[in-house]
């Protein structure tokens, strides 16, 4: 597609499921990055994939998250067990070049997770 | 410890007048890139502008500018001659370079920027 392509938009779920959150990067893109983004406030890394290198998983906040990436292409965040707190804004981004040069990220519009 | 310090939650300016977002950054590694992105209440991250550690020259993209102080680890963003479309939340942030490739981009808390008219 021409753009990073985030599904769903919104989600809403109660407290104690699980979520899957898609993210369809920009073709030919090797770098992929999921963030974390709560109300008014700043953008916080979750998890980093770059071409066939282990992933830079740093960013997680709880082992009740995880993310994968199949065929360096699409990636899926989920989040087990939901919390209130897991309430944000989730954004995935991908680059042209995760090693060397600027490797501009191109953001997605981000998928809204509600947990009641 | 804080990568990326902005230290004004919020900035008012007059439309037309030029305003300076300020951004210091932290870091031991010699090659390093500096991004400033803009998200309007739209929700939508607009990436504006990049500086490189051994870029020689101050980036400029239209409007923009970035006023980049090696020395004092500083990267403040330049708007010129505001509009009122440039109204919305301001991040500056920083991707250190290794021998294995780049790091995560890491973003700093923002600053909303309101123009006036």
């Amino acid at each position: 597609g021409a753009g990073v392509s985030q599904s769903p938009s919104n989600k809403v779920t109660e407290k104690g499921k699980d979520v899957e959150l898609r993210c369809d990067p920009i073709s030919g893109h090797t770098a992929l990055y999921w963030y974390r983004q709560s109300l008014g406030q700043g953008l916080e890394f979750l998890i980093y994939f770059q071409g066939n290198s282990a992933p830079d998983k740093s960013g997680l906040p709880s082992d009740r998250f995880s993310a994968e990436r199949t065929g360096g292409s699409v990636s899926t965040l989920t989040i087990q067990r939901t919390q209130q707190e897991d309430s944000a804004v989730y954004l995935c981004a991908s680059s042209h070049d995760g090693s060397g040069g600027t490797g501009e990220l191109f953001f997605g519009e981000g998928s809204r997770l509600t947990v009641l | 410890a804080q990568k990326i310090t902005q230290t004004q939650p919020g900035m008012f300016v007059q439309e037309k007048e030029a305003v300076t977002l300020d951004c210091t950054y932290d870091t031991s590694d010699p090659s390093y890139g500096l991004f400033w992105y803009k998200q309007p209440s739209s929700g939508e991250m607009i990436f504006l502008i990049y500086q490189g550690s051994y870029d020689q020259q101050n980036a400029t993209e239209g409007r923009y500018s970035l006023n980049f102080q090696k020395a004092r680890k500083s990267a403040n963003l330049v708007i010129s001659a505001s509009q009122l479309g440039d109204s919305a939340m301001y991040f500056c942030a920083m991707r250190e370079a290794s021998w294995a490739g780049n790091t995560p981009l890491v973003f700093g808390k923002g600053t909303r920027l309101s123009v006036i008219a």
